[in-house]
């Protein structure tokens, strides 16, 4: 069965400390993406990747930053946790470009204090 | 700047009834949207989808429909069961771009 894991389910941090949110997929999809659900805003996007080492902005990329050293892992990086920043964050990957459906993890809940 | 629009945070149907999700669009280049459902603690699962080049798409007893010029797409689930009872997410994106934009979102209740 393949998979979108995410290393985290539930995670509790400290404001300013540097959080690192860990997804793994194992389907060899070239797109990764990393998105944030709150309530009444849906998923937005924070950043995706279309390949080893690229990364692209999404819709709210401030206070976050990303790194793809390989295939099947996308990483997300809080660099200064922040209240505002408590949120649950999805995780998603696809075979291609726009159009196809997305596999997601089940999503790390973040909460910082 | 919400590009999907869901505009309806809940719906309550009976068990057996019709259920209609709606959703709205503002950005013309989009060509391709799907619905996505997700449980508690679980991540969104693909449900189904209907390119620009269609109006309607069947899938079992989720229909969706496209009505470009209204920009407006809606998920029909008939008959309703409890198990359909869960946050429902219009998507969509265009052909050329690998992201999807995501509405915020319907929380459907079926009741028995």
């Amino acid at each position: 069965d393949v998979k979108v894991t995410q290393s985290s389910r539930y995670l509790v941090k400290r404001t300013g400390e540097k959080v690192f949110l860990e997804c793994v997929q194992d389907m060899d999809h070239e797109n990764m993406f990393w998105y944030r659900q709150d309530p009444g805003l849906g998923l937005r996007l924070i950043y995706f990747s279309y390949d080893v080492k690229m990364k692209e902005k999404g819709d709210i990329p401030e206070g976050y930053s990303v790194s793809r050293e390989k295939k099947e892992r996308f990483s997300l990086i809080l660099e200064s946790a922040s209240t505002n920043q408590t949120s649950m964050y999805l995780c998603a990957s696809s075979l291609s470009t726009g159009g196809y459906g997305y596999t997601f993890g089940s999503g790390t809940r973040l909460t910082v204090v | 700047d919400q590009q999907v629009k869901q505009n309806s945070p809940s719906l309550s149907v009976q068990e057996g009834r019709i259920s209609i999700l709606n959703c709205d669009y503002t950005n013309s280049m989009f060509d391709y949207f799907l619905w996505y459902k997700k449980y508690p603690a679980e991540g969104p699962t693909f449900l189904i989808s209907i390119s620009s080049i269609k109006d309607k798409n069947e899938d079992g007893r989720f229909t969706v429909f496209l009505n470009k010029s209204a920009k407006h797409l809606s998920l029909h689930i008939v008959p309703s069961q409890p198990g359909d009872s869960a946050v429902y997410f219009c998507a969509a994106s265009a052909y050329n771009n690998n992201d999807m934009r995501f509405g915020a979102g319907t929380r459907l209740t079926v009741k028995p």
